[in-house]
């Protein structure tokens, strides 16, 4: 399997939901990464595990809550969410060999959430 | 602080022409720059990376320290090359930084 999967495909939620998106690989892959991305716009990095530990959280806001339960899934819980974070967020993982560089992302389809 | 720059938002050329996508990049250290694509309705994926100096689907791409340059070129464009293409750059701490991206279309 060389695929990273995410679900759901589409989510709408009001913004006194909670929801969460999840992602999912099975390439042996030990680092795992949440992209948000706006229409016509480049992915920007959110979060950033490595070895299941957060490595990086690119200063997102609070109501975005992303875990690790293990090497293969990752999880972005979402809460009190605000109409501007309507976008598709993207996950995607990578080998990472322990050196600062990332190596070739494999990403997935992505989750297009929309907040009324 | 790393940074990618990507001048053109759009480009368009003919069937059979060459192509060339302009990257820039500003990074203190060695970074490794990719290209990473993204045709309609499919997911990013990557085209090609430096490290790597191969030809994929035609396209070439040579970093160029001196001009801190990442462009990337094909000697025929085809249709089926119509597409976002990002360039991205790696440096510190496994970040992956990406370009504004251009949208490239092929005309028959």
């Amino acid at each position: 399997d060389t695929e990273v999967t995410q679900t759901p495909k589409h989510l709408v939620m009001g913004m006194t939901n909670k929801k969460s998106l999840k992602c999912e690989q099975h390439m042996g892959h030990r680092a795992m990464y949440w992209y948000k991305q706006k229409a016509k716009k480049p992915p920007e990095l959110m979060f950033v595990y490595s070895y299941e530990k957060l490595s990086i959280n690119e200063s997102v806001p609070s109501r975005f809550s992303p875990e690790c339960p293990n090497s293969s899934l990752l999880n972005l819980h979402l809460h009190a969410l605000q109409p501007e974070d309507s976008a598709l967020y993207l996950c995607a993982s990578s080998q990472d060999g322990g050196g600062a560089n990332t190596g070739e992302l494999f990403f997935g389809e992505g989750s297009r959430l929309t907040v009324l | 602080a790393q940074r990618v720059t990507q001048p053109e938002k759009l480009l368009s050329v003919f069937k059979g022409a060459p192509v060339e996508l302009k990257c820039n990049y500003s990074y203190s250290g060695s970074p490794e720059l990719f290209w990473y694509v993204q045709y309609s309705r499919q997911r990013l994926q990557l085209l090609l990376r430096h490290i790597s100096r191969e030809s994929i689907k035609g396209f070439t791409a040579d970093l160029n320290k001196g001009e801190t340059s990442f462009h990337l070129k094909k000697p025929f464009a085809q249709e089926e090359d119509s597409a976002m293409y990002y360039c991205a750059l790696s440096g510190s701490a496994r970040q992956l930084t990406f370009g504004s991206g251009t949208q490239l279309t092929v005309l028959p």
